[in-house]
């Protein structure tokens, strides 16, 4: 049971290259959620999805898409990737209103 | 809309201290509170939860107690080890008429010497 992962851990992007996070979780979960993380900031939410084929924006969407194909798996996409981009990005499921499990993070930089 | 405040840090303690972070919240309805920690290079896992106004959680030596009447869910642990050095993240589950999510404050980092 490997709860859930991401894939790539650290990826270094130039400004307006494009890249795809996978977040995958084996534990059945509905919800899964991609988060930034800033120094001073906290976690804001990017998007969410609250089940397979479905998706929606969080606090912070812009210049951000998102996929749920499969149940397991949720996409994060930059299509033109900029500096202000460079964060730590984590992913996390749960079940419906429930405490979030989360990923060990991907470490973006854009220069 | 709902919003959590947690104690700036950095936390600095030696071993065997009382530690308390303090964190208060805004939100309508009935929220469920959680303690998260992420340790260096790590993602965060969760530490405790509540559910319901008056509720204890508990684990690893940590406590929160949810009290509706002061808006507040601060965590405590009465001898901290070097081991606990990470930071501490309090949230606020909530439906708010929407999608359950959760909403996070900013972080309190915690450093225990030996």
């Amino acid at each position: 049971n490997a709860g859930v992962t991401q894939t790539p851990k650290f990826r270094v992007l130039k400004t307006g290259q494009s890249m795809t996070l996978l977040c995958a979780q084996d534990m059945n979960h509905e919800y899964m959620y991609w988060y930034r993380q800033d120094p001073g900031m906290g976690l804001r939410l990017i998007h969410y999805s609250v089940g397979e084929g479905t998706t929606a924006k969080g606090e912070v969407p812009d210049g951000y898409n998102v996929s749920r194909l499969k149940k397991q798996n949720f996409l994060l996409g930059l299509e033109s990737a900029a500096p202000s981009q460079t964060s730590v990005y984590f992913c996390a499921s749960s079940p419906p209103a429930d405490e979030q499990y989360f990923g060990p993070g991907t470490r973006l930089t854009v220069t | 809309g709902d919003s959590v405040t947690q104690m700036e840090g950095p936390v600095t303690l030696s071993e065997e201290a009382f530690l308390t972070i303090n964190c208060t919240y805004t939100a309508t309805g009935y929220p469920s509170l959680f303690w998260y920690v992420q340790y260096p290079g790590e993602g965060l896992q969760l530490l405790l939860k509540a559910t319901k106004a008056d509720d204890k959680g508990s684990n690893k030596g940590f406590e929160a107690t949810y009290r509706k009447e002061t808006t507040s869910f601060h965590l405590e642990k009465g001898s901290v080890q070097v081991s606990d050095s990470a930071v501490y993240f309090c949230a606020l589950g909530n439906s708010g008429g929407s999608n359950y999510k959760l909403t996070f404050g900013k972080g309190t980092l915690l450093t225990v010497n030996p």
